[in-house]
This record gives C-alpha cells, structure tokens and sequence, in this order.
C-alpha cells in the first residue's frame, strides 16, 4: 500500500511569505500529526488531527496552522516565515490518535531566506 | 511536561554491539518507541515497549524501566548501514497520548 506522502519535497520561501504543506495519510488511517525537525531542537509536536478535528497541539506560535479534509488528507500553513522556520516537517500518520502506529512522510524541506 | 534525555553522537566499530540509552521523566507514561532514521530519510519505527523488560527483534532489542524512567536500544552484530540517528519517544496518556521525542543519538558504524 501507498505510504505517507508528503508534497513539496523542497521548498525556498523568502521571510514575510506564507507557505502550506501537504501530507496525504496511508489510506485508512484517521489520525496525521506533524512535526518539525531542526539539528538542535529534534521533533518538535506540532498538532495532531484525528477525523477533521485538532486533537493536540504543540507550542508553536499561531502563524502555524493545520487542518484535515474528509478523506484525512492534511494541510499545515505557516504564514509571516521567519528565517528560524527553516526545517524538515514531518507528517505521521496513524490508525488511531495517539501515536501508535506513526508511519512517517520523507518530510518537505523548507528554507526561508 | 516531558524531559526526555539521549546522547548526541555514538560511535561504534562493524560487527559489535552498541547500547543506546534514553532517560525520561514524564507524569503519565504510556508507551515507549524507537525509531530510526536515515539523514534525509522518514524515520522509521523499531521497536515499542509499554510494559518493563526486553523486546527483541532481530539484531535489535528494547529494554524498558519504568520505576528508573529509563530505556536502552541494543543493536549487535552492527553493519555499516546501522550508521543512523536513533530517535525515542514517550507517550504521555496526561498530553493526550501523543508522542514526545529526544533529541535522537546519532551513531556512526566505521569499519
């Protein structure tokens, strides 16, 4: 079956600008949490939606946003980049809510500059 | 909240076995992971430990005390493709059961 993909790849944004990334689940599974990756921070949670609802959030400022579409696709939005949101983001999904089970995405790469 | 403790870097040499440590604090545990990743890879799940003891898989084995609030992953017989950052996770049933991640321990596997 399909894995987690997770679209674009890579991408370069100047700061001020807003990005949004995409993450689609592995089919059948509810629940897509993400997360960001930075060499000195690790993964750090970002939110977790479960059938169109955030369940959990993480403590990022409100310029990152999510949500969830009916067939469990996700979106994350980060609006006003700053040069300190250049990261992987990570998307997981999972049958459940609460981390069992996370299959990860190759994660998009994104740089501000 | 979670503090979950990992060394930065370990080295280890082709063919011998490395123990990778992961200490935590954390008020409503429920469930401990490993996962691996390759630089510029997705991380992958290894092993899962909710109960104390040993898991074993393979080459790979999970340890689990949670009256210390301690595990260990054990890699034997180690191959070069082992070269990898090693991440591990707690699961809080207090944070809505999500997943909390170390920093991860890179370990490199030289000849």
């Amino acid at each position: 079956k399909a894995g987690v993909t997770q679209t674009p790849r890579y991408l370069i944004k100047t700061r001020g600008q807003q990005v949004t990334l995409s993450c689609s689940p592995i089919s059948g599974h509810r629940s897509v949490s993400w997360y960001q990756q930075t060499p000195g921070q690790g993964l750090q949670f970002l939110f977790e939606y479960f059938s169109e609802t955030q369940r959990n959030k993480g403590n990022f400022p409100g310029r990152f946003s999510g949500r969830q579409f009916s067939n469990s696709r996700s979106e994350m939005n980060v609006s006003t980049l700053e040069l300190g949101d250049s990261a992987l983001y990570l998307c997981a999904s999972s049958l459940l809510t609460g981390g069992s089970g996370y299959t990860f995405g190759s994660g998009t790469r994104l740089t501000v500059v | 909240g979670q503090n979950i403790d990992q060394p930065t870097e370990m080295t280890a040499t082709e063919g011998a076995i490395v123990q990778i440590n992961c200490t935590y604090q954390t008020s409503g545990f429920n469930g401990l992971f490993w996962y691996q990743q390759h630089a510029g890879e997705a991380p992958t799940f290894l092993s899962y430990n909710v109960l104390d003891g040993l898991e074993e898989k393979g080459r790979f084995s999970s340890f689990l005390s949670r009256s210390k609030g301690y595990s260990y992953l054990l890699l034997k017989e180690l191959q070069m493709k082992d070269s990898a950052s090693y991440l591990c996770a707690v699961r809080d049933e207090n944070a809505g059961n999500m997943l909390t991640f170390g920093g991860g321990t890179r370990l490199m596997v030289k000849p």
